[in-house]
């Protein structure tokens, strides 16, 4: 079946560090990829997807490549902002599901400091 | 239009009452899920509808868990005869159609004691 796996956090960066939160994948066909973001006590919000390979996500300065050689769809930022912490959730939907339903990983918090 | 709405934020039950939880998805979008996630995981997939019909059913959704979508608007999750295993945040969401990102609400926080 289809998985999604995470880096594990916490991530702990200072103002204006460069983010990298490692994702990689497993799916039947060829997956649309998605990363969603939970601030502290809100729902998941959209923050980016990609359909087909090699097409880049970006949103907000976060970006990130689908890379099916790799199978991975990594997210990175320049420049983190204090308020960037939140909790960070990377999904598919695949030809499994028929492209409706959402596979998530176990997210990864990032923690940034002034 | 507000987004994805839920009701109530937060639940708290004893162990075998019965539950029911309100989502108002966002009118125009045909699509609603709900989700499951507990402490520390990222949400699962429980069912979804497409307007009133509902499509598919996860293996997590026991015989107790029951949602319905009449006239394909607001959808309601029920869970009868609950266990403390079923302590989690259920969520919500809505879509325009297939392939899409979905709107997320806010969830149901609900704690079995």
């Amino acid at each position: 079946g289809d998985s999604v796996t995470q880096m594990e956090g916490p991530v702990t960066l200072s103002e204006e560090a460069f983010l990298t939160i490692n994702c990689t994948y497993t799916a039947t066909g060829y997956p649309s990829l998605f990363w969603y973001v939970q601030y502290p006590g809100e729902g998941l919000q959209l923050l980016l997807k990609a359909t087909k390979a090699d097409d880049k996500g970006s949103n907000k300065g976060f970006e990130a490549t689908y890379r099916k050689e790799t199978t991975s769809f990594h997210l990175e930022k320049g420049s983190v902002q204090v308020s960037d912490s939140a909790v960070y959730f990377c999904a598919l939907s695949s030809l499994n599901s028929g492209y409706s339903t959402l596979t998530f990983g176990k997210g990864t918090m990032l923690l940034v400091s002034p | 239009d507000t987004g994805v709405s839920q009701d109530p934020r937060h639940k708290i039950t004893k162990r075998g009452q019965n539950v029911t939880f309100r989502c108002d998805p966002i009118s125009e979008h045909n699509r609603l899920y709900w989700y499951r996630q507990t402490l520390g995981q990222g949400p699962e997939f429980l069912t979804y509808f497409q307007n009133e019909a509902q499509l598919e059913k996860s293996r997590l959704l026991s015989d107790r868990f029951s949602a319905e979508r009449p006239k394909g608007s607001f959808s309601t999750l029920e869970i009868q005869r609950t266990e403390q295993g079923d302590s989690a945040m259920y969520l919500c969401a809505s879509s325009p159609g297939q392939g899409n990102g979905y709107t997320f609400g806010s969830g149901t926080r609900l704690t079995v004691v």
